[in-house]
């Protein structure tokens, strides 16, 4: 499967605990973006890279959340001290280009917060 | 006003409507536009792009009106698997290339 993979798919975790997710993009996409989706909303953006560099954080990402893309391939998320809040599908998209293009998403990390 | 609106349904037709959905964009700057599909529980999936001049992709066809600030898709002749959420997406104000989704509009098309 050559798609956008995010793992895991599912994760329970207890409210104050740490939790990190990974996503590996398609491979020569240079741009990575990290959103949430909560029911019944559309996603909402996180952050952003282009490569290694990270371009773009939402006002929404609190200093509890911090992503990473090292070599500019896969990127982590993590969330510290997660809050019942927090719960949410945590979705993945690449894209390739300099220009506007589409993004291909992943097929997320559901996260419960209990 | 928020950046991406639009009416979240659910649009009940039969198979073999036609139905129409619109969406507006808050950023007048705004120089990129998608339609996405999203099955229940499963990611958003590119529908189409939107151009200027409109474009057309079997049964499916968007436009964009700068001047209103709105884009619109049509589907025609309607299938049960067409029942899915719309999401409408624009490029941010924040320049960067990152994608404002609306929150979509469900469609549930019915024998």
């Amino acid at each position: 499967d050559t798609g956008v993979s995010q793992n895991p798919r599912h994760k329970i975790t207890k409210r104050g605990q740490n939790v990190t997710f990974r996503c590996d993009p398609i491979s020569e996409h240079n741009r990575l973006y990290w959103y949430r989706q909560t029911l019944g909303q559309g996603p909402e953006f996180l952050t952003y890279f282009q490569n290694e560099a990270q371009l773009e954080k939402s006002r929404l990402l609190s200093d509890r959340f911090s992503a990473e893309r090292p070599k500019g391939s896969f990127s982590t998320l993590e969330i510290q001290r997660t809050e019942q809040g927090d719960s949410a599908m945590y979705l993945c998209a690449s894209s390739l280009g300099q220009g506007f293009t589409e993004a291909f998403f992943g097929q997320g990390t559901r996260l419960t917060v209990v | 006003r928020k950046e991406v609106e639009q009416d979240p349904g659910p649009f009940n037709v039969p198979e073999g409507a036609t139905v129409a959905f619109n969406c507006t964009y808050s950023n007048s700057a705004s120089q990129s536009f998608f339609w996405y599909r999203q099955d229940c529980r499963k990611e958003p999936k590119l529908l189409m792009s939107v151009y200027s001049s409109g474009n057309e992709d079997g049964r499916f066809t968007a436009q964009l009106n700068r001047a209103s600030q709105y884009i619109s898709l049509l589907i025609r002749d309607s299938k049960l698997s067409d029942s899915a959420t719309y999401l409408c997406v624009v490029n941010s104000n924040s320049g960067y290339s990152t994608l404002t989704f609306g929150k979509g509009t469900m469609l549930l098309v019915s024998p």
